[in-house]
């Protein structure tokens, strides 16, 4: 069966930088695209970017350009996702999940379970 | 960029009761590409709707999905104690970026 299995829960201090792993397997890594969303406490899912795991071509929201950097490992099946100068605001669990492109459609199929990271001094 | 703005922003209902989640965007757009998800607490989201109407892989009749242009409903009929959960609509555009509602919260009265 399909599974994306993210990395654990991160503190980072402000100014830092947080990698967060998404783990596929289940199905050929290589023939769907995988997507980062966050959501902070209490709040709505913000979409962050996508990455063709074939390849590694990219897609960021303008929100997080220059900020974030998804790449993949097509030998471990896994994609990463880095935050780069963290602050406060950056506190919020991040979801992996994969793009469903096939039939005309377009949506996410499948979830990780999601990966909490608290920016704290 | 698109919009969705979702109403109301959350309601309280008894089990066995049918609800109604509106979600309207800020320019029309393709009824393809809009779905629905369901998120409890603790948990990620999950695909209800897909193509507006199309219900994802094991959701039960009782989730139906409605619209076009600008405007899309979500809903539900007669109301599981599981079914108490928020409820997000999602866009895509080929900029490419994909939009969310800010959530409908569907709370047990």
């Amino acid at each position: 069966q399909v599974q994306l299995v993210q990395s654990g829960a991160e503190v980072k201090k402000p100014g830092a930088s947080v990698k967060v792993s998404c783990k596929a397997s289940g199905y050929t890594f290589t023939s769907y695209y995988i997507h980062w969303v966050r959501q902070a406490p209490g709040q709505g899912l913000q979409w962050m970017g996508i990455i063709n795991p074939s390849g590694g071509s990219t897609n960021y929201a303008q929100n997080f350009q220059g900020r974030i950097t998804l790449t993949s490992d097509t030998s471990t099946t896994t994609v990463y996702m880095e935050v780069s100068s963290l602050t406060s605001d950056d506190t919020a669990v991040y979801f992996c999940a994969r793009d469903h492109n096939t039939d005309g459609f377009r949506h996410f199929d499948y979830w990780g379970q999601g990966a909490l990271v608290t920016v704290s001094s | 960029d698109i919009v969705l703005t979702q109403s109301p922003g959350a309601l309280s209902l008894s089990p066995g009761e049918r609800v109604t989640v509106s979600c309207r965007a800020s320019q029309s757009v393709s009824s393809t590409y809009l779905a629905w998800y369901q998120q409890k607490p603790g948990q990620a989201p999950r695909l209800l709707i897909y193509g507006a109407s199309r219900r994802a892989t094991g959701i039960p009749d009782r989730f139906s999905g409605s619209g076009s242009g600008t405007d899309f409903t979500l809903s539900i009929n007669r109301l599981e104690p599981e079914d108490f959960a928020v409820y997000f609509c999602q866009h895509y555009s080929s900029s490419p970026s994909w939009t969310f509602g800010q959530g409908t919260k569907v709370e047990i009265k």
